[in-house]
């Protein structure tokens, strides 16, 4: 489905290779990330979550990676296969309130076969 | 578990026309969240409910919409009068608790066009 902007950034990445997708976010009083995938025709899907007391924080094939200094998180998914294609949204909140997530503009993951 | 559950899943309607979208919360889920998307804006917040009282409707783009969740497994969105520029996916999304730290669960949206 519709998901993106015109200019949204594009990531082609060789099946089985790693990949990375960045995010820089935009308020330093945020202190929790997530990690959002959505594919053509579906909702935003949760993926995997870390909050600004870690650097870092893995799942199953998937590491997030979070630099407060430069508010910069960065996904990786290890030996990305084809149903990884999707769009990827870095999304942030602030704790202390009810939980406003902001999400950012995304990045279309393509997986070469 | 069914999900979120949207409908309909498409809406084509004309300029001035009233549009209901419907959303139907994961049951036990205390907390909804209307978001639409267009490819210029991305994904932005519009109302969100916690324990079907509206909390934050600061992303409501003006009065033409309109938000209610009269019990705890039922919300509608509308826009009246429609306007071409409200063509976007609306997604409904809900979440165990509005507090920090938790997953929201999104529907499969509803894609509107208004000609």
């Amino acid at each position: 489905g519709e998901s993106v902007g015109l200019h949204l950034p594009t990531l082609s990445v060789q099946e089985g290779d790693n990949s990375i997708i960045n995010c820089a976010y935009s308020n330093s009083a945020s202190d929790y990330f997530i990690w959002y995938k959505q594919e053509s025709g579906k909702g935003p899907q949760f993926i995997i979550d870390i909050r600004s007391n870690m650097d870092k924080r893995q799942g199953q094939r998937v590491t997030v990676l979070l630099n407060k200094t430069v508010k910069h998180l960065s996904l990786q998914i290890a030996a990305t296969q084809p149903g990884d294609s999707a769009v990827y949204f870095c999304a942030e909140s602030i704790s202390g309130g009810y939980q406003k997530v902001t999400f950012g503009t995304g990045t279309k993951l393509q997986v070469i076969p | 578990d069914a999900g979120v559950i949207q409908s309909p899943r498409h809406e084509v309607t004309e300029m001035g026309q009233e549009v209901t979208l419907r959303c139907k919360p994961i049951s036990g889920h205390n907390s909804l969240f209307w978001y639409r998307q267009t490819m210029m804006r991305g994904l932005e917040l519009l109302i969100y409910f916690n324990n079907n009282v509206p909390i934050d409707d600061s992303g409501m783009p003006e009065d033409r919409f309109s938000a209610k969740m009269p019990n705890a497994s039922f919300s509608t969105l509308k826009i009246q009068p429609s306007e071409p520029r409200d063509s976007a996916v609306y997604f409904c999304a809900s979440s165990p608790s509005g507090q920090f730290g938790n997953e929201q669960f999104f529907g499969p949206g509803t894609r509107l066009t208004v000609l």
